[in-house]
């Protein structure tokens, strides 16, 4: 069975800790893994695909990288804007997103 | 900046009543779904919507669930017969293209059944 798990479900940061988010995955035929971010009472908003192993991409502070088994979304030098639900997703050869639960990041000045 | 839009944004109603819930997706999308999160779990899918048929739809998508694109810029989802456990935020997507995962989701909209 398909299965994302991410890891921790909560993160307290200070401002300018860097740290990392975990989300590892079991499933066959992967087509990408995506990470997206939610912020209360929102929708997610995409941010990253990474479609194989050894991938990375990087948007601002956030950069993500990918595993056969494990992704990981690496904060650095967080500001309070950063403070949001990070949801990750994985997507076979059709059309649903299986997301996890997400990890609640809040980041203090 | 386009966004995708969903009415209403939050709606009460009893069981066993009918709801529709409204959507309009980015214009130049050409793919779209119906997610659903109950407070505190995760993001479920419910449905993908493609050259105006359903693509594909998850074991929650029942016979009491429907989908429509009525014209060209609404995207529905209706529920026939209301159920506690439909209590949930609904959300609609929209998409480019199926293998990028790049999904435009609306802001939701919060279904409570009593």
């Amino acid at each position: 069975e398909d299965q994302v798990t991410q890891s921790p479900e909560a993160l307290r940061l200070q401002e300018g800790e860097s740290s990392s988010l975990n989300c590892s995955y079991t499933v066959s035929g992967l087509r990408g893994l995506f990470w997206y971010r939610q912020d209360p009472g929102k929708g997610p908003e995409f941010l990253f695909t990474l479609y194989s192993a050894g991938e990375e991409k990087e948007k601002e502070r956030l950069k993500a990288t990918l595993t056969k088994k494990e992704s990981f979304l690496h904060i650095t030098a967080p500001k309070p804007e950063d403070s949001a639900t990070y949801l990750c997703a994985v997507g076979r050869n059709t059309d649903k997103l299986i997301f996890g639960t997400g990890t609640r990041l809040q980041v203090f000045p | 900046e386009p966004e995708v839009t969903q009415t209403p944004s939050h709606q009460v109603t009893q069981m066993g009543q009918e709801v529709i819930l409204r959507c309009v997706p980015i214009s130049n999308h050409l793919y779209f779904y119906w997610y659903r999160q109950i407070l505190g779990q995760k993001v479920e899918f419910l449905v993908s919507f493609y050259n105006n048929e359903i693509s594909e739809k998850s074991e929650i998508f029942d016979d009491q669930f429907s989908v429509e694109r009525p014209d060209g810029s609404n995207f529905t989802l209706k529920i026939r017969s209301t159920k506690l456990e439909d209590s949930a935020m609904y959300f609609c997507a929209s998409g480019r293209d199926r293998r990028s995962g790049e999904l435009f989701f609306g802001e939701g909209s919060r279904l409570t059944v009593l």
